[in-house]
């Protein structure tokens, strides 16, 4: 089956640096999103790319779909406390039965130092 | 508007014991997802259902698991009997026609003892 390799597994930053992560995938997909958990919450979307190259941002998010579609970054730029939570990777390959199934990253978690 | 709703939030029981998680969808989505969280094995899809029919079920660990979903509008995830090693978080997950961004619930924390 699909696989994705998320790094680092975990981070530690100084408020205002900064942040990239990224996935790298054993095959293409056609989609990449980027998730951001809470502690007690469930995932919530960042960002959804749909073609290879596409370079999207969403306030001081920054994510890209690789070329080869078997690769995702997610910049994040002047982070902030607020930031702290983990952030997954997820890929989508059609499965041509009528819906989408996502395969996850294993997330990288974030820390911020004030 | 509403996002994702499950419940119970938390549900803590004795091994042997039947759980039943519920979950409302986005009203629109016809897609939904259920997956189970925990610390050694990340996110994993369980099943999915689009408009209303189980798509893949090989997701389920084993048959103490079933779920259904009877109408557009509300799904439940039942384990019975239940084990110890079945304590994670069970999230519920919907999005819009064959759309692969998925929305999801709070989640259930599922202790059992």
């Amino acid at each position: 089956g699909q696989q994705l390799n998320q790094s680092p597994q975990s981070m530690f930053i100084q408020e205002g640096e900064d942040v990239s992560m990224n996935c790298t995938s054993s095959s293409i997909f056609n989609t990449w999103l980027w998730y951001k958990q809470d502690p007690g919450e469930g995932p919530v979307l960042l960002i959804a790319l749909y073609k290879a190259g596409e370079l999207t941002s969403n306030g001081r998010l920054t994510a890209q779909f690789g070329i080869t579609r078997k690769d995702s970054f997610l910049n994040i730029s002047a982070s902030i406390p607020s930031d702290v939570g983990i952030y997954f990777c997820a890929g989508s390959l059609s499965s041509g039965a009528g819906s989408y199934q996502l395969t996850f990253g294993k997330g990288t978690k974030l820390s911020v130092i004030p | 508007d509403a996002g994702v709703i499950q419940s119970p939030r938390h549900e803590v029981t004795e091994m042997g014991q039947e759980v039943t998680l519920r979950c409302k969808p986005i009203s629109g989505h016809n897609s939904l997802f259920w997956y189970r969280q925990t610390m050694m094995r990340g996110l994993e899809l369980l099943i999915y259902f689009n408009n209303n029919v189980p798509i893949d079920d090989s997701g389920m660990p084993e048959d103490r698991f079933s779920a259904k979903m009877p109408n557009a509008s509300f799904s439940t995830l039942k384990i019975q009997p239940s084990e110890p090693r079945d304590s994670a978080v069970y999230f519920c997950a919907s999005s819009l026609g064959r759309g692969e961004t998925q929305y999801f619930g709070p989640g259930t924390r599922l202790l059992v003892l």
